[in-house]
This record gives structure tokens, sequence and C-alpha cells, in this order.
């Protein structure tokens, strides 16, 4: 159990163009879910806890406006990454909390921007 | 602030020799400590977390609350045990885990 599903695994897009990436927690629900950006040999660094009908909480220095959140449901968190340049290009990891079992993560995202 | 540090970027041992991979780090209250592990292509797995106090795959990890640190340790390496260890600690209640940079084990035949 708690396994969370995170689409597409890669994606390449065209800069200036927005990209949508989806977190499901497939077989619970779950109310707090945590987006990570992790950067090439370095660690998974938290971009926003996204709480189930309210607003995300953004982390110092990751823009809102450029990196949009929303968590509609209790087994839906969508990240939308806007007007998309190529210093965006990183792997974005989603993460649910199950009670009982603890953090369970996405399989990750690769978005390359040309 | 909350802080993990993992000193070491990279870890090279023989199978069946011993590892630790080093933890510590800086928080001001009680942390929940734990160690997660990412295998080549797949995502982030827990390993253990220090309140279970348990043994996973051989691995162990002892909070050392006066000199702050978690190291991971297990005596006798294997080869399926190559991937890249992460401590990460984490606050009382729905907060997020906080990170150290991550330790890429590589074992060696």
């Amino acid at each position: 159990g708690a396994v969370v599903s995170q689409h597409p695994s890669r994606v390449i897009c065209k800069s200036g163009t927005s990209v949508k990436i989806e977190c499901r927690s497939l077989d619970f629900q779950a109310t707090t879910m945590f987006w990570y950006r992790q950067f090439p040999k370095k660690s998974l660094m938290l971009m926003a806890t996204s709480n189930e009908g309210s607003k995300a909480t953004y982390e110092q220095g990751v823009e809102k406006d450029k990196f949009l959140i929303n968590h509609a449901s209790l087994t839906l968190s969508t990240l939308t990454v806007t007007s998309a340049h190529p210093e965006d290009s990183s792997f974005y990891i989603c993460s649910a909390i199950r009670r009982g079992i603890g953090y369970t993560f996405g399989s990750g995202t690769r978005l390359t921007v040309v | 602030a909350q802080r993990v540090t993992q000193p070491e970027k990279l870890l090279s041992v023989f199978k069946g020799a011993p590892v630790e991979l080093k933890c510590n780090y800086s928080y001001s209250g009680s942390p929940e400590l734990f160690w997660y592990v990412q295998y080549s292509r797949q995502r982030l797995q827990l390993l253990l977390r220090h309140i279970s106090r348990e043994s996973i795959k051989g691995f162990t990890a002892d909070l050392n609350k006066g000199e702050t640190s978690f190291h991971l340790k297990k005596p006798f390496a294997q080869e399926e045990d190559s991937a890249m260890y992460y401590c990460a600690l984490k606050d009382s209640g729905n907060t997020p885990l906080v990170f150290g940079k991550g330790t890429r084990l590589s074992v060696i035949a």
C-alpha cells in the first residue's frame, strides 16, 4: 500500500511553454503532499507543501507564479511549470504522507526544456 | 534551522567489508531521523527510521543525540547495496522531510 504515481516520467518542452506534472495517491487519501526538485548530484530541495483544499506553502526562493501547485482532491496534486526556461530543467519528485506508513515518493519527472 | 549533513559524496568499499555512511544533523528540538535509499532508476524508498530501531537489509543506524549523528552501518557490504543513500529529518506532524545531499555507495566485487 501507499503507492504514489507520478506522471509523466519524462517530458521535453519548448522554452516558453507550460508543463503539468501529476502526483496521485493510488490507494490512500493524502491531505498533504510535498514537491521536491533534485539537481544533478545534489540533494532533494523542498519546493512547496501542497495541502488539499488550500493554497500551497512555498519555500523561500521558489516562485509561486512560476510553479503553480493545485491540490484539488485528496488523491491528486499537480505542479505546473509555467513559461518554462532551460534553467527549469530538472528532476521533480512528489511525496505524500500516509498515516501509519509515513512518507512515500513518486518515481519522479525528468523535465527538459529546450 | 534544520540541516542534514552527509560529508561523503561517494563511498566505495569491497564486497564483504563494513560500511558506514555518515550523517550529522542540526536541529533545536527532537527530530525524527530517517535513511532513504534510491537504487538505480527507482524511486526513493525508506530504509529505516530511528524510532523503530529495526535492522533492514542488514543496515542499522543509532541516533546519537550528543554527537547529533545518525550514521548508517552494515557489517558486510553486498553488491546489491550499491545505491544512493539519503539521510533525512523531520519535525513533528505532517512536516516535510529535510534531506542531506546523499552519499553514493559503490560496492566493488
